[in-house]
């Protein structure tokens, strides 16, 4: 079965600053997505990737899908607090329980003021 | 606005009672999807159901059933708690019938289980 391993598992900077986060797949992707969850609050989402080199932008949150589609990243330009949450990628799983996704564990982001 | 609800946000009960966790949508989505999240594990599917009288088991369904008698909901019902279970519940729902598309999720559900 397919596994996202995402890293860092946690992060905390100061606010101002550029970060990045990395989703690395198992397998080839066929749709990534990218969720933020603020603490005690559900998942919401952020952008789907589908295209080997694919990137997209939403405000100050760039995801990038690599050419082999195997990993994405996603990069936050000048942080802000209210970018602090739990950041997690998601693939499309195929087979017995297709329309689902599949989760890496997330990365916590705290961005200090 | 259409949205997704999830009942009660916060349960605390004893080992070996039932409980059912509500889920309720409106956006007339034939899919609907439980997950459990857990430190460590990450989130994980419990059930699903791509329509009414459609029921599928997940990753981690045992211990946990589903029924879908209408399209807005998608109840998660605890036969027997256990304390591994405890747990922060989400309910998402999605459109897609072929291939995956976004889902939208519910706020969760926080389960002790003592």
């Amino acid at each position: 079965s397919q596994e996202l391993e995402q890293s860092p598992q946690s992060l905390i900077v100061q606010e101002g600053k550029n970060l990045t986060i990395n989703c690395t797949s198992s397998k080839t992707l066929y749709g990534l997505y990218w969720y933020k969850q603020k603490y005690g609050e559900g998942l919401i989402f952020l952008m789907m990737l589908q295209k080997g080199g694919e990137e997209k932008s939403h405000e100050k949150i760039t995801a990038k899908l690599d050419e082999k589609k195997q990993q994405s990243s996603l990069h936050i330009t000048a942080s802000q607090p209210s970018h602090a949450g739990i950041y997690l990628c998601g693939v499309g799983h195929y087979g017995g329980s297709q329309g689902n996704l599949i989760f890496g564990k997330g990365t916590k982001l705290s961005v200090k003021p | 606005d259409a949205e997704i609800t999830q009942s009660p946000r916060h349960k605390i009960t004893e080992t070996g009672r039932q409980v059912t966790l509500a889920c309720h949508q409106t956006w007339n989505h034939n899919n609907m999807f439980w997950y459990r999240q857990d430190l460590g594990h990450g989130l994980r599917l419990i059930h699903y159901s791509y329509g009414v009288q459609d029921t599928n088991k997940g990753e981690v369904s045992d211990g946990y059933s589903v029924s879908r008698s209408n399209t807005e909901d998608l109840p998660l019902t605890l036969e027997s708690a256990a304390s591994s279970q405890t747990s922060v519940y989400f309910c998402a729902s999605s459109a897609f019938l072929a291939g995956v598309g976004e889902l939208f999720f519910g706020e969760g559900s926080r389960l002790t289980v003592l």
